[in-house]
């Protein structure tokens, strides 16, 4: 049981280019989340799913899209990167009424845009 | 909307010492509570969690009571170690769709022997 995984987990982009976050997990949860994390302000939402084919924004979407076509995947996608989406990228998973809600993170990608 | 307030950090103590870390809250209702730990170059991982008024979550010597006339669920623990050196995150699931969490900006936890 792995839990979360992520690929990759560095990345350096230019500017303009594109590129795909991947995220798994493999404990049959139908909420899964992106989430962006800056120095010193805590973790950002930027969009989140409830079940496949079922995407929302979350605080922070643009620039960003998503889709949820099996249970076990959610990947983002930067289209234009830009300096300001250089951040740390966390995907998590939970699952209604187990375990009070909580949420399973994976290990995080670095991105840096230059 | 929903908001959470941590104090901020660098908070850094002696092996042994207690440790506080403030975190309070803004939100309707009744919110779930909780809070998270990142250990260097890792994921967040769920320490405690609370689900209504008074309860009192507590995990690894941690502990924290939802207080609801506060609004406020503050970390404590009655002797840190070097390996509690990480940040922590308060955190609060509201009433919205989604199972959504808001995030505080996080305090780092420095235990030197």
């Amino acid at each position: 049981n792995a839990g979360v995984t992520q690929t990759p987990k560095f990345r350096i982009l230019k500017i303009g280019q594109s590129m795909t976050l991947q995220c798994t997990q493999d404990m049959n949860h139908n909420y899964m989340y992106w989430y962006r994390q800056d120095p010193g302000m805590g973790l950002k939402l930027i969009y989140y799913s409830v079940g496949a084919g079922i995407t929302d924004k979350g605080e922070v979407p643009n620039g960003y899209n998503v889709s949820r076509s099996t249970t076990e995947d959610f990947p983002l996608r930067l289209e234009l990167a830009a300096p300001s989406q250089t951040s740390v990228y966390f995907c998590a998973s939970s699952q209604p009424g187990q375990g009070g809600y909580e949420q399973y993170f994976g290990p995080g990608t670095r991105l840096t845009v230059t | 909307g929903d908001s959470v307030t941590q104090m901020e950090g660098p908070v850094t103590l002696s092996e042994e010492a207690f440790l506080t870390i403030n975190c309070t809250y803004t939100a309707t209702g009744y919110p779930s509570l909780f809070w998270y730990v990142q250990y260097p170059g890792e994921g967040l991982q769920l320490l405690l969690k609370a689900t209504k008024a008074d309860d009192k979550g507590s995990n690894k010597g941690f502990e924290a009571t939802y207080r609801k006339e506060t609004t406020s669920f503050h970390l404590e623990k009655g002797s840190v170690q070097v390996s509690d050196s990480a940040v922590y995150f308060c955190a609060l699931r509201g009433l919205g769709g989604g199972n959504k969490l808001t995030f505080g900006t996080g305090t780092q936890l420095k235990v030197e022997l």
